[in-house]
């Protein structure tokens, strides 16, 4: 069975960083590309950044640009979205997902973690 | 970026009967556009993805169509499990998400 489990979300301060995790298993991790998206309390979903199976290639939606990094390690099966100087609108549920890239076009996760909250607050 | 908007924001209907759902692109995504489906503290689930290809598992009773700017989610035959909020993303140029629709029991 396909798992994706986040962990390291929490209370932050403004300015303020935070590194989450994705324990991944079930399927060939370094096979596929992972991303991470987020979703403000009760709003919509947003793409935040993805990075290729072999870590070659990562991408980032412009508002997180310089601010994010995401990485992974194939051997621990692990995904990770480092985040710094985050702000209060970085407030959410970060989620990450599985990436199929179905006729070598990505964008459409298959599986999805449950979600870890990240709250940026004074 | 690629404004995804999706109609109506609330949809109320009774079980056992047909909902319509539409999303608009602010421009052409081809057919690269995707259906989730979610549920209240959950995550999302894959529905459709190409416009109209079912995700594994996806009963027969939800379809996707369309290409271009406008896109259509049909459920037949609501069930209880069916009542969620439901979300279309594009995949063309890189990925934005509708703002939802709410599909409520009537």
């Amino acid at each position: 069975e396909v798992q994706l489990v986040e962990s390291g979300g929490g209370l932050v301060q403004p300015g303020g960083s935070l590194r989450l995790s994705c324990a991944a298993s079930g399927f060939t991790f370094s096979n596929y590309w992972m991303t991470w998206l987020r979703q403000a309390p009760g709003k919509g979903l947003e793409w935040v950044a993805n990075i290729k199976g072999d870590g070659g290639d990562q991408y980032y939606v412009d508002s997180v640009k310089g601010r994010f990094t995401i990485s992974r390690d194939n051997a621990k099966n692990s995904l990770y979205l480092q985040m710094n100087s985050l702000r209060a609108e970085d407030t959410a549920v970060y989620y990450c997902a599985r990436d199929p890239n179905y006729d070598d076009r990505g964008g459409v996760f298959d599986c999805w973690g449950q979600g870890t909250l990240v709250t940026v607050s004074s | 970026e690629i404004v995804m908007t999706q109609s109506p924001a609330t949809l109320s209907v009774s079980p056992g009967e047909r909902a319509t759902l539409s999303c608009r692109a602010s421009q052409s995504v081809s057919s690269n556009l995707v259906w989730y489906q979610q549920k209240p503290g959950q995550a999302p689930r894959l529905l459709i993805y190409g416009a109209s290809t079912r995700a594994i598992g996806i009963p027969a009773r939800f379809s996707g169509s369309g290409s271009g700017r406008e896109f259509t989610l049909t459920i037949n035959s609501l069930q209880s499990e069916d009542f969620a909020v439901y979300y279309c993303q594009q995949n063309n140029n890189w990925y934005t998400f509708g703002q939802g629709t709410k599909l409520e029991i009537k």
